[in-house]
């Protein structure tokens, strides 16, 4: 069936250095695609989010890539940061406005 | 501006028992989610309100759960009976598009469910 998922579950970083979070998803018709952070105890957060009409978008330290022809999709974290360990998780949409949400990376920042 | 509210934070109840988990979405947030979220894995739908109307519950197992959303605003969920399968955390979400136009997801903090 469909589904969104992540290539790795787990991945460790030094602080300040730059992470790279990836996500491959089998759904042709998905245009909506969306990174959440989760920490422990606490639901989801939103990142940023992409629609198919674009390649790449840019928010404050973070970057979406997307791939439309391999259906790939990737986080970028600019100078990461003890805060930032977390489960980070991508999800998309398609015609059915339904989100769905892939496995999950657990990212933990090194001192 | 208060975020989505969720309780319980936690319960611990018995198999077979019933439970009930309620959910006030930020004000002014037209459409409701319920998702379930087992243990290292990613949220699933459970089921989508736009208002008061379930526009999507396939995802809900309506032998054991129901969910309302009466009024257009808060939502309960409840399984009756609970399996310990039904172990997890329920998240609720709340979005002020709706369709296509979702928009960004809010999330509260969960309800997480332990069956013994």
């Amino acid at each position: 069936g469909e589904s969104v998922g992540l290539h790795l579950p787990t991945l460790s970083v030094q602080e300040g250095d730059n992470s790279i979070i990836n996500c491959a998803y089998s759904n042709s018709a998905s245009d909506y695609f969306i990174w959440y952070k989760q920490e422990s105890g606490k639901g989801p957060q939103f990142i940023i989010d992409i629609r198919s009409n674009m390649d790449k978008r840019q928010g404050q330290r973070v970057t979406v890539l997307l791939n439309k022809t391999v259906k790939h999709l990737s986080l970028q974290i600019a100078a990461t940061q003890p805060g930032d360990s977390a489960v980070y998780f991508c999800a998309e949409s398609g015609n059915d406005y339904k989100l769905s949400f892939g496995a999950g990376t657990t990212v933990t920042v090194r001192a | 501006e208060a975020g989505v509210v969720q309780s319980p934070r936690y319960k611990i109840i018995e198999k077979k028992q019933p439970v009930a988990f309620w959910c006030n979405p930020i004000s002014g947030h037209n459409t409701l989610y319920w998702y379930l979220q087992n243990l290292g894995q990613g949220p699933e739908l459970l089921i989508r309100y736009e208002n008061e109307e379930a526009v999507d519950d396939s995802q809900l197992p309506k032998d054991r759960f129901s969910a309302e959303r009466l009024k257009g605003v808060d939502s309960t969920l409840k399984i009756q009976p609970a399996e310990l399968g039904d172990s997890a955390v329920y998240l609720c979400a709340s979005s002020l598009g709706s369709g296509h136009n979702t928009g960004e997801l809010f999330f509260g903090e969960g309800s997480r469910l332990t069956v013994l």
